[in-house]
């Protein structure tokens, strides 16, 4: 069965370091986004992307997050500078349409520690 | 705002018996409302979802949700629970916009007693 694979699964890096969370969506989904879930919060939409570009975003998502599909497969999340409130679970999903009635398929996550 | 709550942050139970997890959402428009679990170590899968017609949806492992417009709430029954079931489970109501397409409720973290 097609899923969503995220790498790595943990990942702790120093506060003020650049990460990037990794993504293969399945193959033939056209769209793909990136939520996150600080410990004991709600799961939150971060971004949606569609056509090589972002299609929409969240407050959250400022200036010093991007994505980016670099090839056919991947779809990455990157934060330039991570400060310590950044440390959440990281998930990936990606879905065939896109509508409020659409089902997403969502990776494992990343759990991301910044210290 | 739209938002999606579910009451409870951890319920435990017997296996064996029955389950009842809450969901309580408020949006605007037509709801379309889906239940998500999240096994440790595991992404969050599907278990069901509403979109119209009838309002007892049927799910993957013998879960079930329905829908009761009056009551804004989607619970998630399942009869006879398993060791198995054990996990964190996510209501979420389709949304639209910088909302993205899901609005989630906080989880309800499950627990199964032997």
């Amino acid at each position: 069965e097609p899923e969503v694979t995220q790498t790595p699964s943990h990942q702790v890096t120093q506060m003020g370091q650049e990460v990037i969370l990794r993504c293969v969506p399945i193959s033939n989904h056209l769209y793909f986004y990136w939520y996150r879930q600080i410990l004991g919060q709600k799961v939150e939409f971060l971004v949606s992307f569609y056509n090589n570009e972002i299609s929409e975003k969240s407050e959250i998502f400022d200036d010093q997050f991007s994505v980016e599909r670099p090839d056919g497969s991947n779809f990455t999340l990157k934060i330039r500078s991570t400060k310590l409130e950044d440390s959440a679970m990281y998930f990936c999903a990606s879905s065939l349409l896109q509508g409020r009635n659409t089902e997403a398929f969502f990776g494992q996550g990343t759990r991301l520690t910044v210290v | 705002a739209q938002s999606v709550t579910q009451p409870d942050i951890h319920i435990t139970v017997s296996e064996g018996a029955s389950l009842e997890l809450r969901c309580n959402y408020s949006y605007g428009a037509t709801p379309y409302l889906f239940w998500y679990v999240q096994s440790p170590g595991q992404g969050l899968q599907l278990l069901l979802k509403y979109f119209s017609g009838d309002t007892l949806v049927q799910g993957i492992k013998g879960f079930e949700a329905e829908f009761k417009r009056s009551q804004s709430s989607f619970n998630l029954r399942k009869p006879s629970v398993h060791w198995s079931d054990a996990a964190e489970y996510f209501c979420a109501v389709g949304a639209g916009g910088s909302q993205g397409n899901l609005i989630f409720g906080k989880g309800t973290k499950l627990s199964v007693k032997p």
